[in-house]
């Protein structure tokens, strides 16, 4: 079983939609929570971290997490052209950060 | 700028010629971790590093050695590679190991 789930896509959506993307996690014992975003060829880019329960809004983006359900997520709103990319949810699982495969998301204009 | 740099960034080498990867960062940060990315597989983290002297093994250590003599750089060895290290592989550092991490720009490595 994977330590840390997300659903391959493409997810798409038409510009100015919201995206709404999903990870799920194993180790109930992990405390922090990261969303990164990575075009093609390049680095990740840290977009959003979460530690409690609840949401977190920056900018456009959201990120919502409930350790009882092991689940986290990551909500992008008015979606343009520019946020088409693969998004990665990390999850700390002890001195290690687990990545998941990733979502790609296409935003169409 | 804050930043982690790698060195080189393109690199095609062949079988069993032993390779070092750099790694560097200017944020004084503890921790630093290498990883490989292949399509379909995702990021799997080889080693990391809590501190300076202070090294352990990630998901995917084996072919691969690391050292952390100073806490700004943490390179990567290969001392025999083999065709299937072929992959992209990322640095990162954060302050702490429960800290968000920042990437350096990558390594495309090709052995033949």
């Amino acid at each position: 079983q994977k330590e840390v789930e997300q659903n391959s896509g493409p997810l798409s959506v038409p510009e100015g939609a919201i995206a709404s993307l999903n990870c799920t996690y194993s180790d109930r014992g992990s405390q922090s929570f990261f969303w990164y975003r990575q075009y093609s060829g390049k680095s990740p880019e840290l977009i959003m971290f979460i530690y409690s329960n609840g949401d977190k809004e920056d900018g456009r983006f959201t990120a919502q997490l409930n350790k009882a359900s092991q689940y986290v997520s990551l909500l992008i709103r008015d979606s343009q052209p520019s946020d088409s990319a693969t998004y990665l949810c990390a999850v700390n699982g002890g001195n290690k950060l687990v990545f998941g495969a990733g979502t790609i998301l296409r935003v169409k204009s | 700028e804050a930043q982690v740099t790698q060195n080189p960034r393109y690199l095609i080498t062949v079988t069993g010629k032993k390779l070092t990867v750099t790694c560097s960062q200017n944020m004084n940060h503890e921790y630093m971790s290498w990883y490989r990315q292949d399509p379909g597989l995702g990021l799997r983290q080889i080693y990391y590093s809590m501190n300076v002297e202070v090294t352990d093994k990630g998901d995917v250590p084996e072919g691969y050695k690391v050292s952390r003599k100073e806490k700004r750089n943490f390179p990567l060895i290969l001392e025999s590679p083999s065709p299937n290290q072929t992959s992209l592989y990322f640095c990162a550092s954060s302050l702490l190991h429960l800290n968000e991490q920042f990437f350096g720009p990558g390594t495309r490595l090709t052995v033949l």
